[in-house]
């Protein structure tokens, strides 16, 4: 069965870089059916949609964090990563990946398989 | 960015209830809409795609409904699994947005 497991420090200084990757088993990240999220949530808070990349490197990035965001597909792990620098307290957050799957128009994209998610914290 | 008003933002009810959740967005966006359930320190679970469509293996006491702005969620018949908190998501536009989400606990 599909399974997404994100990885990487649990804690990050401040102005520094966060780092995690994804690794995807039960499905392959070069896959043309298939896209792969990142999506956060701080702690008591609500979700919030980080960006989207596809097999060929084609990325989405929500706006509010593009300036600091970047999604690499690392194919010979079957996985990808999230890299976001600049880090403040507010990027304090539970770190999702997700699956995309490519379907007709109509339905639209959703996420059908998620990680269990990695706390990050920010502080010196 | 497209604003997603999940109401209400908690409710209380008792197992066999009828329970609706609705989901406004600050405009058109067709039935590129769908919920997830999330339970504590768990990821979310995706119950409902393009707004009516039910997930593989999701009971069917849960629905889904809308088109253009307004949406709901119905789970007929509360079980006790159910008690958790529910997001919905439209991925009409970028950037995607969620909902602030609807705590539903046990009265």
């Amino acid at each position: 069965q599909v399974q997404l497991q994100e990885s990487g420090p649990g804690l990050v200084k401040p102005s520094e870089t966060l780092s995690l990757t994804c690794t995807v088993s039960g499905a392959s990240v070069s896959s043309r059916n298939l896209y792969w999220s990142w999506i956060r949530q701080p702690p008591g808070k609500g979700l919030e949609w980080i960006g989207n990349i596809f097999y060929s490197g084609t990325t989405s990035y929500n706006p509010s964090l593009k300036s600091r965001v970047t999604m690499s597909i690392e194919t010979s792990k079957n996985g990808f990563s999230l890299k976001l620098n600049s880090v403040t307290a507010a990027d304090t957050a539970v770190y999702y990946c997700a699956r995309v799957p490519v379907v007709a128009v109509v339905y639209g994209s959703f996420f059908d398989y998620w990680g269990q998610g990695s706390l990050v914290t920010v502080s010196s | 960015d497209l604003q997603m008003t999940q109401s209400p933002s908690s409710l209380s009810a008792s197992v066999g209830d009828r329970v609706t959740i609705t989901c406004r967005a600050s405009q058109s966006i067709r039935t590129y809409l769908n919920w997830y359930q999330q339970k504590p320190g768990k990821a979310p679970r995706l119950l409902i795609f393009a707004s009516s469509s039910l997930q593989s293996g999701v009971p069917s006491r849960f629905s889904g409904s809308g088109s253009g702005t307004d949406f709901t969620l119905t789970i007929s018949g509360l079980q006790p699994e159910d008690f958790a908190a529910y997001y919905c998501l439209q991925t009409y536009n970028i950037p995607w947005t969620f909902g602030q989400g609807t705590r539903v606990e046990i009265k």
